[in-house]
């Protein structure tokens, strides 16, 4: 079974600094999708960004980048230039790439504080 | 455009209760998702909804049920309610791609459950 592992149950960062968030999975699959999502204080999961396996190029949206490492089977997420609004739950999820196949497996969070 | 939306938002109820929860996709979406969390873990798949029917299900017992109506809006239900069902419940909907195989869930503000 595919299992997310997020090693660092707390972070903390400087505003306008820059931060990683860790994220190793497990799986045989070789087709699948990593997710991270952010979940604020209003409980709302909200999608950050997404990397599709098949893709070499690792996804950037604004200041939220991936490393993705398909060998290593690792998905960091680094945000740069931090904000306030940045605080919140980070989780990384998984799901694979089968049609049939349409459970999201998620990590059991990282909690972000923003320093001002 | 409204986004993924749950009703109540709050719920309290007593062992060998039963209760019924809410969700409206996001406009144009057709599958939903149903995720249970408990405090301090990442969500956990219950089931996913697609044509009314159920279309896959995670590791939950037959006590959650759920239903999927012909707007796509969806209910989750749960019999005999046991202490360790308290937790925020995460409706997620999504657009299949039938091309691509693929969806992105977009997530609803939950419903957290209590149950004394």
């Amino acid at each position: 079974a595919q299992t997310v592992t997020q090693s660092q149950p707390e972070m903390s960062v400087q505003e306008a600094e820059t931060v990683t968030l860790s994220c190793t999975y497990d799986t045989s699959e070789s087709d699948y999708y990593l997710f991270w999502y952010k979940q604020p204080p209003s409980r709302q999961m909200i999608l950050v960004i997404r990397q599709e396996a098949y893709k070499q190029q690792n996804a950037t949206e604004n200041r939220f980048s991936v490393n993705f490492q398909k060998a290593a089977k690792s998905f960091s997420l680094k945000i740069s230039d931090s904000q306030l609004g940045d605080a919140a739950m980070y989780f990384c999820a998984y799901r694979s790439g089968g049609l049939n196949n349409n459970d999201m497996r998620f990590g059991a969070g990282t909690r972000l504080t923003v320093k001002p | 455009d409204a986004g993924v939306t749950q009703s109540p938002t709050h719920l309290i109820k007593t062992r060998g209760q039963q209760v019924t929860l809410r969700c409206s996709p996001k406009s144009g979406h057709d599958t939903v998702s149903w995720y249970q969390q408990a405090l301090g873990q990442g969500p956990q798949f219950i089931f996913q909804y697609y044509e009314e029917e159920e279309r896959q299900r995670g590791n939950f017992p037959d006590r959650f049920s759920g239903h999927q109506y012909p707007n796509y809006s969806s209910e989750l239900n749960v019999n005999a309610l046991l202490l360790g069902d308290s937790a925020l419940y995460l409706c997620a909907s999504s657009l299949w791609d039938r091309g691509r195989g693929r969806a992105t869930q977009y997530f609803g503000p939950g419903t957290r459950l209590l149950v004394l």
